[in-house]
């Protein structure tokens, strides 16, 4: 079946400008995730949904950057007033949540924003 | 707080040799373990993860050990090919298992 999908998969913007960045998960997983992979870097936590609630936005950098999830489905990262350091890849992953434990987190290919 | 550290950041070996990349993290109430690997350019894909529950699990030339007593656990790469160089990364499950937090990843390269 599909995979997690990102789109754009490439994005140039000039600093201060507005961007958004969406995530298709996998059909029927009720757990969504937004990090961001600086280059050559590991991959930092920034938001996650259960549902479209999210109990966990710890790892957000700034009040610059939101998330939101709808219909239990797509989620929207928005980023505002971009700087420099922006500058990463997003991705987004989500997972099924099926046991009560943790379960397989699968990866969309993400989004490489650029902030010049 | 939540935090897994991850070594070597860089590992370099010969062809068909083995390696070994280890992991600690901080909460004793985290119980499951992935490892994930990630080849240039491509996402991070899913190669062997582990629970809680037991010790060891192996799968082909992949295994992974935990030593919940010492909070580490270890990804384990017998027999290496030129394919198995990417970065990969070691995550650990917080909060109720909500939440991965990754370590920062080894770079390995297999070589010829």
């Amino acid at each position: 079946g599909a995979g997690v999908s990102q789109s754009p998969s490439n994005k140039v913007t000039e600093k201060g400008k507005d961007v958004e960045l969406r995530c298709d998960p996998i059909s029927g997983h009720t757990a969504l995730y937004w990090y961001r992979q600086s280059l050559g870097q590991g991959l930092e936590f920034l938001i996650y949904f259960q549902g479209n609630s999210a109990p966990d936005k710890s790892g957000l950098p700034s009040d610059r950057f939101s998330a939101e999830r709808t219909g239990g489905s797509v989620s929207t990262l928005t980023i505002q007033r971009t700087q420099q350091e922006d500058s990463a890849v997003y991705l987004c992953a989500s997972n099924a949540q099926v046991r009560t434990g943790a379960d397989t987190q699968y990866f969309g290919p993400g989004t490489r924003l650029t902030v010049l | 707080g939540e935090n897994v550290e991850q070594h070597p950041s860089t590992l370099s070996v010969q062809e068909g040799d083995s390696a070994v990349i280890k992991c600690t993290y901080s909460d004793s109430a985290s119980n499951y373990f992935p490892w994930y690997k990630q080849e240039l350019g491509k996402r991070p894909q899913l190669i062997i993860d582990i629970r809680s529950n037991v010790g060891e699990k192996k799968d082909q030339r992949i295994a992974v050990t935990l030593n919940k007593t010492a909070k580490h656990f270890s990804l384990h790469i017998t027999e290496t090919q030129p394919e198995d160089s990417a970065v990969y990364f070691c995550a650990a499950a917080f909060q109720g298992a909500q939440k991965l937090v990754f370590g920062q990843g080894t770079r390995l390269t297999i070589n010829p």
